[in-house]
């Protein structure tokens, strides 16, 4: 069984579109965070979030907006989608342990 | 803030060893770690180290931490093609914050 799995993995869409990603994680982990991968490879943190908190990066634009219908899943929302959001965007869970488990990935072109 | 700076490339021979180095800003890191991220794959932690030691090996992987320098390297032994990937050194206060990562160093090996 994946641990963290993203849906889907591959995303092309026009400019001004909305869409979601999805991320599920079977770990029974209490944080799930979103982290983007920009064209040059850089990963910064987007959003932290757990049963009881949010952060959000102060530097991530407020058209994206994490959702979290309960523990195990935390989709990530985004209006009006730019040019500038084509980026490799990865979910990711913890738990008071070492090691965040990583999704594999979803790769967003817009175009 | 916090800042991790890695250089960016490397190229090695096959069976030579790698050392990939690494720089953190912030003193209060508690856990270093090491990921690596194969071509259109995820992240895949590697190893990681606690702040209060100096030294961690896993076969042929060897963490060194210089705390008082905030230096943390990553050697591998008997570099084989197969790690040809990015190398993330990455922070976290604690096992529930967001890392923070390097830019990644490419590492290439050379048969």
């Amino acid at each position: 069984d994946t641990a963290v799995s993203q849906t889907p993995k591959y995303l092309v869409t026009q400019m001004g579109n909305d869409k979601s990603i999805k991320c599920e994680q079977n770990l029974g982990h209490d944080t799930m965070y979103w982290y983007k991968q920009d064209s040059k490879k850089f990963l910064k943190i987007m959003f932290s979030y757990n049963n009881k908190e949010l952060i959000i990066n102060e530097t991530v634009p407020n058209r994206f907006s994490p959702k979290s219908p309960d523990k195990a899943h935390l989709n990530l929302h985004i209006n009006s989608l730019e040019l500038g959001d084509s980026a490799v965007y990865f979910c990711a869970s913890s738990q008071g342990i070492i090691e965040a488990f990583f999704g594999q990935g979803t790769r967003l072109t817009v175009v | 803030g916090e800042d991790v700076e890695q250089s960016l490339f490397l190229s090695v021979r096959e069976g030579d060893s790698s050392v990939i180095n690494c720089t953190y800003t912030d003193s209060s890191s508690t856990y270093l770690y090491w990921y690596k991220q194969e071509p259109g794959a995820g992240l895949q932690l590697l190893t990681y180290i606690f702040s209060n030691m100096d030294m961690k090996q896993d076969q042929r992987l060897t963490v060194l931490l210089n705390k008082k320098d905030k230096h943390l390297s990553l050697r591998i032994a008997d570099t084989q093609t197969g790690d040809s990937a990015i190398y993330f050194c990455a922070e976290s206060i604690s096992g529930n914050t967001p890392l923070v990562f390097g830019k990644g160093t490419r590492l290439s090996v050379i048969a």
